[in-house]
């Protein structure tokens, strides 16, 4: 089956710094989202992304397809950025699936 | 919009009772509801997925009698785990799809989550 790859798996920043999160996937995709897992537990959705780049306030991402990456860039990092960051992909012809990364959780220190 | 709620947030039970789970989606028509489990500091793992009126499609090795899963109206999916034990106790996570969201039909938005502590 596909293989989502997350690195790195552990991060830990200081307030203000940027990083970038990739993704890696074994096989062509539909599409892709990256998610954020609060520490609550709550999944947000930060991007809707199958190809291109995206950007959305102080975070973007672009997918390169063809490439089968995507990446998650996080700029000026805010301690309420931690938790854990999973990219997620559909599996071609079959709608009804995302495949989950194992995540990359981020810790974002004063 | 896009909202997915989840009831209860949190629940203890004792061993060999049943725990029923809902998940809403509050603005929008979900076409199709899904059902994770996630244990603590592992990734989400699809149990099943089901599509309003009918039955639920359960991935390899999640026992279909043991998680009882509905998906009665478009805006309601339920998950009942009958006689819990200890070793259901996990995050149970709900996630929608479905019409009118805009944004291209496949996108998931996901509930808060259920903690569940089987004793």
């Amino acid at each position: 089956g596909i293989q989502v790859e997350q690195s790195p798996p552990d991060l830990i920043l200081q307030e203000g710094a940027n990083s970038t999160l990739r993704c890696n996937f074994s096989d062509s995709v539909n599409n892709l989202q990256w998610f954020h897992q609060n520490p609550w537990g709550q999944l947000i959705n930060l991007f809707y992304i199958p190809s291109g780049t995206k950007q959305n306030g102080r975070l973007s991402a672009t997918t390169v397809a063809t490439e089968r990456y995507s990446l998650l860039y996080i700029s000026s990092s805010q301690t309420t950025d931690s938790g854990v960051y999973f990219c997620a992909v559909w599996l071609p012809g079959g709608y009804n699936k995302l495949i989950f990364g194992a995540g990359t959780r981020l810790a974002v220190h004063p | 919009g896009a909202v997915v709620s989840q009831h209860p947030s949190w629940v203890i039970c004792k061993s060999g009772t049943s725990v029923k789970i809902e998940c809403r989606s509050l603005d929008f028509q979900a076409t199709t509801m899904f059902w994770y489990r996630q244990f603590p500091k592992q990734s989400l793992m699809l149990m099943a997925t089901s599509n309003e009126g009918s039955k639920a499609t359960y991935e390899q090795g999640v026992e279909k009698d043991k998680f009882l899963i509905n998906h009665a109206s478009l805006t309601l999916s339920t998950l009942t785990v009958t006689s819990a034990h200890p070793e259901d106790s996990s995050f149970y996570i709900c996630s929608a799809r479905g019409i009118g969201q805009g944004r291209g039909s496949y996108e998931q938005y996901f509930g808060p989550g259920t903690r569940l502590t089987v004793t």
